[in-house]
């Protein structure tokens, strides 16, 4: 009964390289989250995926960031030419179906560190 | 520009005694308020929620108010035990919407 897995757990990239963090989602779910929290701050949206589609990324840097939901395995965001403002704890969480009267499941996160 | 505010960034407090936590909002558009809570390394956990139709839900030792007036959201733990020392942050969403919008979460310590 697995909740909602990320890998890896800690990341370091250099200034310019490429990060990329996975998310499964819950067994069964087919909305996922992703949330970024930097030091001393809360969650900030970052977009939404359905399946093979992004709902909303209304979040999303305009710039270097991605996320993909594909039919077959993990959903995937990626950040291009890293930089140090980067650094921070990726979260993603999946739901079953939309909206907030839904729980979203939070998976343990990905610490991401710029060097 | 913050929509959602947990002023205090901590608060400490005896075993035994109730903890309220509290959040603040601006934005008259949420109807759904939830609490999450979070211990170190790990995600956050969904705790309680409540929607805008009601003004108070209770699950065992745990209440969420909702004073919509005042746009102000709290959590009371009564009776507060050491194990729920952690990160609590308030989340604000719309049952129509996708995103849950957070505070900046306010550290709970409970000493035995």
């Amino acid at each position: 009964n697995a909740g909602v897995m990320q890998n890896p757990r800690h990341l370091v990239r250099r200034r310019g390289q490429e990060a990329r963090l996975r998310c499964s989602p819950v067994k069964g779910h087919s909305h996922v989250y992703w949330y970024r929290q930097l030091p001393e701050e809360g969650l900030k949206f970052m977009v939404y995926l359905q399946k093979e589609n992004i709902i909303d990324e209304s979040g999303m840097p305009k710039e270097r960031f991605s996320a993909e939901f594909p039919k077959e395995g993990p959903s995937i965001l990626r950040i291009q030419q890293v930089v140090r403002g980067d650094s921070a704890a990726y979260f993603c969480a999946s739901s079953p179906y939309a909206g907030a009267d839904n729980e979203q499941f939070f998976g343990p996160g990905t610490r991401l560190t710029v060097l | 520009d913050q929509q959602v505010k947990q002023n205090s960034p901590s608060l400490s407090v005896q075993e035994g005694r109730i903890s309220i936590l509290n959040c603040d909002y601006t934005n008259s558009m949420f109807d759904y308020f939830l609490w999450y809570k979070k211990y170190p390394a790990e995600g956050p956990t969904f705790l309680i929620s409540i929607s805008s139709i009601k003004d108070k839900n209770e699950d065992g030792r745990f209440t969420v108010f909702l004073n919509k007036s005042a746009k102000h959201l709290s959590l009371h733990i009564v009776p507060s035990q050491p194990g729920d020392s952690a990160v609590y942050f308030c989340a604000l969403g719309n049952q129509a919407g996708t995103a849950l919008i957070f505070g900046k979460g306010t550290t709970l310590s409970v000493s035995s």
